[in-house]
């Protein structure tokens, strides 16, 4: 089976900015975890997703939203970029209890 | 106070040195723990998934874990210029779907 797929692997925005972050999880799994990891705070969950309902939400403001699809795809969206939003953002697919990262989409806000 | 502390490193061994790694936690509620491997440019991949007290083996990779102290380790024998990677202690809540991390420890194995 194909791995869990980020896209793009790589994006500039500027401040002020809003920006949409892809995921297609394994074939068969329906829940999609999102991450935030930088250096200082390391891997912090976002947001989690089951059959297109957020199910989970860590403690991050409004500015990040996400949503998933019927074939099990997700978005993340943020908002109104700040410089402090540069970061790898990672998707997990899970299955059987073990989450699947992608390789993550690498943001820098400048 | 973070609910889970991680040595950030980073830590060099030479190749075939025992390597250990450590994480401290304070949620009680945490009854799982697992230890994910990271390479550079890459997501993390789950090594070891474990829920008791005591240790588990998976080849060179021994994870230990004691729910009294509210510490986990991972050791790494023989270790390999392969092993080196970012080693992320994790512990999931809600069902599994959520995981608290640490920051991860950055390890060189030196040829």
């Amino acid at each position: 089976k194909a791995g869990v797929t980020q896209t793009p692997r790589y994006l500039i925005k500027t401040r002020g900015q809003q920006v949409t972050l892809s995921c297609s999880p394994i074939s068969g799994h329906r829940s999609v975890s999102w991450y935030q990891q930088t250096p200082g705070q390391g891997l912090q969950f976002l947001f989690e997703y089951f059959s297109e309902t957020q199910r989970n939400k860590g403690n991050f403001p409004g500015r990040f939203s996400g949503r998933q699809f019927s074939n099990s795809r997700s978005e993340m969206n943020v908002s109104t970029l700040e410089l402090g939003d540069s970061a790898l953002y990672l998707c997990a697919s899970m299955y059987s209890n073990t989450q699947y990262f992608g390789p993550g989409t690498r943001l820098t806000v400048l | 106070q973070k609910e889970v502390e991680q040595d950030p490193g980073p830590l060099s061994v030479p190749e075939g040195a025992i390597v250990s790694l450590n994480c401290t936690y304070s949620n009680s509620a945490f009854q799982y723990f697992m230890w994910y491997r990271q390479y550079s440019r890459k997501g993390p991949e789950l090594l070891m998934y474990t829920y008791s007290s005591g240790n588990k083996e998976d080849g060179r990779f021994t994870a230990q874990v004691d729910k009294s102290s509210k510490y986990i380790s991972l050791f790494i024998r023989d270790s390999q210029p392969s092993d080196s990677a970012t080693y992320l202690c994790a512990m999931p809540s809600f069902g599994n779907e959520k995981l608290t991390f640490g920051t991860g420890t950055r390890l060189t194995i030196i040829p």
